[in-house]
């Protein structure tokens, strides 16, 4: 039944090797999210994609990047993993109009990535 | 100083107390208020959702928000081991959900 679906649950990188994150859904939502959750932290935004749109949040390091080839799947890209980069990554779905975000957030249950 | 502050806790009570999970934010323009509910290795799940000032109720649930002194609250009634879990508040001041600004959650702990 999962609707927002996150592959790996868990992924151990080494210190700068590139990592790919998946996210797909069922939903059919147009907007898309990646959420970066440290412990004990709050939720931070990373970019989000408004249909084709690419929205970066201005303090997302460019370390990190993002695909959305179709309507249904999100890739993370981190290019070269720190220690720092080790966190739980959460994928979230809505759907819009018109600029607004009119549905809650659907998340999936998360990557929790570990850098070595 | 944070946009929205949540005290951690842990909080653990005893199943059938009345829980009361808070937030302050400092952002006068925030006006969609919502609470999501994190249980461990799990995604956030949507519990409430308010616009604006008052309460609205769900079940065992009670969301509050109070503009004028900046804060909201979270009650949750005859409190359930399943309800165990980390309560995160989150707003939003541009119209329904977008650019949501997320608490760093509390811990609650329902013993038996």
């Amino acid at each position: 039944d999962a609707m927002v679906i996150q592959n790996p649950r868990y992924q151990v990188t080494q210190f700068g090797k590139p990592v790919t994150l998946s996210c797909s859904q069922t939903l059919n939502h147009n907007v898309m999210y990646w959420y970066q959750q440290k412990s004990s932290q709050a939720p931070k935004l990373l970019f989000h994609y408004y249909d084709k749109d690419f929205n970066n949040e201005a303090d997302t390091p460019d370390n990190f990047q993002s695909r959305r080839p179709n309507t249904s799947f999100c890739f993370l890209d981190i290019r070269s993993p720190g220690l720092g980069d080790a966190a739980m990554y959460l994928c979230a779905t809505s759907s819009g109009t018109g600029k607004t975000i009119n549905s809650p957030l659907h998340f999936g249950n998360g990557t929790r990535l570990t850098v070595t | 100083q944070k946009e929205v502050e949540q005290d951690p806790g842990p909080l653990s009570v005893p199943e059938g107390a009345i829980v009361s999970l808070n937030c302050t934010y400092s952002n006068s323009a925030f006006q969609y208020f919502m609470w999501y509910r994190q249980y461990s290795r799990k995604g956030p799940e949507l519990l409430m959702y308010t616009y604006s000032s008052g309460n609205k109720e769900d079940g065992r649930f009670t969301a509050q928000v109070d503009k004028s002194s900046k804060y909201i609250s979270l009650f949750i009634r005859d409190s359930q081991p399943s309800d165990s879990a980390t309560y995160l508040c989150a707003m939003s001041s541009s119209g329904g959900y977008n650019k949501l600004i997320f608490g760093a959650g509390t811990r609650l702990a329902v013993h038996p």
